[in-house]
C-alpha cells in the first residue's frame, strides 16, 4: 500500500484556513485518498474522501491534483474544536481492510 | 447512539493475565476491522472480518492474540499472557462502502477504544 508523507504539526489561529498537504508518491489506480480526524481519547472521525480533483463536504475541501501523487485537505475557518490529529490514508480500505495510518499531523488551534 | 461501541473503555491487567475485549459494530455493516494504537502513534491495522470470516490477520503482532466474529456481528479481540508492550488503545471500526458520483469508495466507522494498560 501506498505510504503517505505530511507533517508531524501544524499551528494556526481561530478563523483561519488551513492547508495540510500529504505526499502519496506511489497510489495505486484503485487507491482513495481519506482524511480521518482523531481527538484525544476518541477514535478517528472519517471527515472527506476523494479519487480526483475536488471534493467539497460541510467541514472540509480535499484538493488532488491530475497526477494524484498528494492531496491538500483544506479547513476553512478553524475554531480551537479543531484541533486535532489529522491523517492522510491512501488504499481502498473495503476488502483490504489495512488501512495504514501514519503519525497524521497535529494541528493545534489557538485564539 | 447507532455507532460502533467498544467495552471496557479501560482495562488493566497483570502480566501474564488473560484478556477479552469487545466490539459492537454498526448493525448491518459487514466489515470488521481491529486496530491498535500506542501513544502518540497512528493506529496500526491488527484484523480484518468480513461477516464472520477473519479475512486477514498479518497484523497480528504474536500468536498470543486472537479474534472472532463467530455470528458476524461482534467481536472479540483476546490477548493470552499481556506483556507490558500490549499496553495501547485497541480500536475497532466496522466499515460500509460510500457511493460518490463516480466511484464507490468505502469509509470505517471507529469505536472510542479500549484503552490496555498491563503492569
Amino acid at each position: 500500500l501506498a505510504k503517505t508523507t505530511q507533517p508531524i504539526s501544524m499551528d494556526s489561529y481561530e478563523g483561519q484556513e488551513v492547508n495540510i498537504t500529504c505526499s502519496h508518491n506511489n497510489i495505486a489506480t484503485n487507491d482513495y485518498i481519506t482524511w480521518y480526524q482523531q481527538f484525544p481519547s476518541q477514535g478517528p472521525r472519517f471527515i472527506i474522501q476523494g479519487y480526483k480533483t475536488k471534493v467539497t463536504n460541510e467541514v472540509a475541501s480535499l484538493f488532488i491534483p491530475a497526477d494524484r501523487k498528494s492531496s491538500t485537505l483544506s479547513l476553512p475557518r478553524v475554531s480551537l474544536s479543531d484541533t486535532a490529529v489529522y491523517y492522510c490514508l491512501v488504499g481502498y480500505g473495503g476488502s483490504q481492510g489495512n488501512l495504514i495510518f501514519g503519525k497524521g499531523t497535529k494541528l493545534s488551534v489557538k485564539p | 447512539g447507532a455507532g460502533v461501541s467498544q467495552s471496557p473503555r479501560y482495562k488493566v491487567a497483570k502480566r501474564g493475565q488473560d484478556v477479552a475485549l469487545r466490539c459492537d459494530p454498526i448493525s448491518g455493516h459487514v466489515s470488521l476491522f481491529w486496530y491498535q494504537q500506542a501513544l502518540g502513534q497512528g493506529p496500526e491495522f491488527l484484523t480484518y472480518f468480513q461477516n464472520e470470516a477473519q479475512l486477514d490477520k498479518s497484523g497480528l503482532p504474536s500468536d498470543r492474540f486472537f479474534a472472532e466474529r463467530p455470528e458476524g456481528s461482534v467481536s472479540t479481540l483476546k490477548i493470552q499472557r499481556t506483556q507490558q508492550e500490549d499496553s495501547a488503545v485497541y480500536l475497532c471500526a466496522s466499515g460500509s462502502r460510500r457511493s460518490n458520483r463516480d466511484r464507490v469508495g468505502y469509509e470505517q466507522f471507529f469505536g472510542p477504544g479500549t484503552r490496555l494498560t498491563v503492569l
